[in-house]
C-alpha cells in the first residue's frame, strides 16, 4: 500500500530555512494522476494548504498565495521523494506539517506529520 | 479564495445517536467536497469525497450529501471510536481550503 514518510528537524530558529522531506512508497512522484502536497496545522491557521508538485509530461508547482515567496516544492524522481523548503521562517510558521498525495479528488494518503517550531 | 464554515465547532452526543455536521461554501463548489477524521495526534483521515463517495475501508455508517454550497456529514449511529474532529475540504479551485473543523465527543 501506499505510504509517506516525513523527515526533517522540528526546531528553528526565526529567519532560518524550514526543510522537509517526504518520501514516497507505493506510489511514484512522477506519476500522471497524483499532486505532491505540503499541509500545515496550527491552532491559528487551522488546516492551511501551502502547496503541491506534479507531472503532467513536464513538471508543475503551485502554491499558496500566503507563502508564495517563500516556498519551494520539489521532486526527486531518483529517490522518490518531494521536498518543502520555506524561507525566512518566523514564529508565525510554527505549525505540524504533513505531507499528502492529493489523487485528483481529496487527500487519500498522508504522512504521519512533523512538529516545527520556531522560537529564538 | 472559497472559505469554508463548519457548524457546529462542537458537539457532544451519547454512542447510538445519529449525528450530523454542516459544511458551508462561500460559492458553489459542485460536489467538490470532501470529510475528513481527524483523531488526536494523527493525521487526517478520508472518509468521503466527491461530497457523498465512501473511501474504502471506511464504515458505511458515515454519509455525506449536498452540492453547491451546502454539505452534510451524517454519522448514522454514533460510536465511541467516532471521537473526533472532521473536517470539511474543497477541491473545487485552489488554494485548496479546509472547514474550521467540529469536534465531536461522546457523552
Amino acid at each position: 500500500q501506499v505510504q509517506l514518510q516525513q523527515s526533517g528537524p522540528g526546531l528553528l530558529k526565526p529567519s532560518q530555512t524550514l526543510s522537509l522531506t517526504c518520501v514516497i512508497s507505493g506510489d511514484s512522484v512522477s506519476s500522471n494522476i497524483a499532486a505532491w502536497t505540503w499541509i500545515r496545522q496550527s491552532p491559528s491557521r487551522g488546516l492551511e494548504w501551502l502547496g503541491r508538485t506534479f507531472y503532467r509530461s513536464e513538471w508543475y508547482s503551485d502554491y499558496a498565495v500566503s507563502v508564495t515567496s517563500r516556498i519551494t516544492i520539489s521532486p526527486d524522481t531518483s529517490k522518490n521523494h518531494f521536498s518543502l523548503q520555506l524561507n525566512s521562517v518566523t514564529p508565525d510558521d510554527t505549525a505540524v506539517y504533513y505531507c499528502a498525495r492529493d489523487q485528483g479528488e481529496a487527500f487519500d494518503i498522508w504522512g504521519q506529520g512533523t512538529l516545527v517550531t520556531v522560537s529564538s | 479564495d472559497i472559505q469554508m464554515t463548519q457548524s457546529p465547532s462542537s458537539l457532544s452526543a451519547s454512542v447510538g445517536d445519529r449525528v450530523t455536521i454542516a459544511c458551508r461554501a462561500s460559492q458553489s463548489v459542485i460536489t467538490y467536497l470532501n470529510w475528513y477524521q481527524q483523531k488526536p495526534g494523527k493525521a487526517p483521515k478520508l472518509l468521503l469525497y466527491s461530497a457523498s463517495s465512501l473511501q474504502s475501508g471506511v464504515p458505511s455508517r458515515f454519509s455525506g450529501s449536498g452540492s453547491g454550497t451546502d454539505f452534510t456529514l451524517t454519522i448514522r449511529s454514533l460510536q465511541p471510536e467516532d471521537l473526533a474532529t472532521y473536517y470539511c475540504q474543497q477541491t473545487y479551485s485552489t488554494p485548496l481550503t479546509f472547514g474550521g473543523g467540529t469536534k465531536v465527543e461522546i457523552k
